[in-house]
């Protein structure tokens, strides 16, 4: 298996306009998990997918970034508008499980919004 | 309120000597924890975990021990290598729930 897929691995946008992130869970794995990774925060987690039906999105920061997973291999993150407070690096994982060791991260999108 | 902290940004230690990350933890509900290590440009890996029934786990050069009652985890490396520079995140569970990371700990280790 090639694991979790992002793309792209690097996004430089302008404030104000969308940005959508991709990712493709490992084959199999019924969860899916986006993170966010900031100097301030850590690794936050915004959202997470059972059976691509979402489950907590408490971690979403603001109306503007929204998730999908219209199926199990694939699933969005998106920002609309994007604001310079939203660079990061996002990551996606997926797992068998919702908890353990299971946990396998893609290599993450460095998003940049100047 | 950040439930699992790593109050160590940075860390920095000499080839061959012990290497030390600590951790807190807030949730006395939490029963599983784990360590991840991330290089540049990747994500996060698992590398050690360990439930609440004990109070040490070890696998080569890296252990991980807990403390319940202070609600305080560490991984120790020993000998450290240039190669264990990185990222380290603890993360913690309880049953039924998903993983809470902290926010991380850079690791260089010095030839």
């Amino acid at each position: 298996d090639a694991g979790v897929i992002q793309s792209p691995r690097h996004e430089v946008t302008e404030m104000g306009q969308e940005v959508t992130l991709r990712c493709k869970p490992i084959s199999g794995h019924d969860y899916l998990f986006w993170y966010r990774q900031t100097m301030m925060r850590g690794l936050e987690l915004l959202i997470y997918f059972n059976n691509n039906v979402p489950i907590d999105d408490s971690g979403m920061p603001e109306d503007r970034f929204s998730a999908k997973m219209p199926n199990a291999s694939f699933s969005t993150l998106k920002i609309q508008p994007s604001e310079p407070r939203d660079s990061a690096v996002y990551f996606c994982a997926s797992s068998p499980v919702l908890r353990g060791y299971g946990y396998t991260f893609g290599s993450g999108t460095r998003l940049t919004v100047v | 309120d950040q439930q699992v902290k790593q109050n160590s940004p940075s860390l920095s230690v000499q080839e061959g000597r012990i290497s030390i990350l600590n951790c807190d933890y807030t949730n006395s509900m939490f029963d599983y924890f784990l360590w991840y290590k991330k290089y540049p440009a990747e994500g996060p890996t698992f590398l050690i975990s360990i439930s609440s029934i004990k109070d040490k786990n070890e696998d080569g050069r890296f252990t991980v021990f807990l403390n319940k009652s202070a609600k305080h985890l560490s991984l120790h490396i020993v000998p450290s290598q240039p190669g264990d520079s990185a990222v380290y995140f603890c993360a913690a569970s309880q049953t039924g729930n998903m993983l809470t990371f902290g926010g991380g700990t850079r690791l260089m280790v010095k030839p």
